[in-house]
């Protein structure tokens, strides 16, 4: 069956560190995948594109890796703030469901301590 | 300039009536999606327009869910004979033609069905 998966446990980090989210997928062939920020009560917000031939994307703080051979992106966001704190949401456009559809994981939340 | 919005914000019906749900999304953009966020879940697709093009309804969970798109603009999602499974925030995103596949969202309807 085909499965994008984000860790379902909040991510607890401090301010300062690096975090890393982790999106797997199984069975997909991707054409690009997606990043998005959600605060609570809001729509998703666009953070980051990756297409399936590229191997890194920054913007900022931010750095997206995308591997698939391992089937999984990692997203990274360094010297994280408080502010930084969110659900983070992975977003797949697949050639083989459609690659202007996105199919999202289910979000990981990050919590970024003072 | 305005963002993708969506009205009414929350709504709170009861089991058996039918509901409307506006999208007005950012002007210029051609295609547009809805998807339903159930708690905790991820975002689920149901529908996408693209231009003049027949409308993809692949994730329309049932033939009580329908939607059009008037104009090339403004998007109604019609859930007929609500059910408490229903319940749902139910997000619009629109996004411009060509090679960009960022998704812009709006804020969301709440949907409680009681």
């Amino acid at each position: 069956s085909q499965k994008i998966e984000q860790n379902s446990e909040a991510l607890n980090i401090q301010e300062g560190k690096t975090a890393t989210l982790t999106c797997n997928y199984t069975n997909y062939s991707p054409a690009y995948l997606q990043w998005y920020r959600q605060d609570p009560g809001r729509g998703p917000v666009f953070l980051l594109l990756i297409r399936e031939n590229e191997k890194e994307k920054r913007k900022e703080r931010l750095k997206v890796t995308f591997d698939t051979t391992l089937k999984q992106s990692l997203f990274h966001i360094t010297a994280s703030q408080p502010a930084d704190s969110a659900t983070y949401l992975c977003a797949l456009g697949a050639l083989n469901t459609g690659f202007q559809k996105l199919v999202f994981g289910t979000g990981t939340r990050l919590l970024v301590s003072p | 300039g305005a963002g993708v919005s969506q009205s009414p914000s929350n709504k709170v019906t009861e089991k058996g009536k039918d509901v409307e749900l506006r999208c007005d999304p950012i002007s210029g953009h051609t295609a547009l999606y809805w998807y339903r966020q159930s708690l905790g879940q991820g975002l689920e697709f149901l529908i996408y327009f693209q231009g003049n093009s027949a409308p993809d309804k692949s994730g329309l969970p049932s033939d009580r869910f329908s939607a059009e798109r008037t104009g090339g603009s403004v998007s109604t999602l019609t859930i007929q004979r609500t059910q408490q499974e229903d319940s749902a925030v139910y997000l619009c995103a629109s996004r411009i033609a060509g090679g960009s596949y960022e998704q812009y969202f709006g804020p969301g309807t709440r949907l409680t069905v009681t």
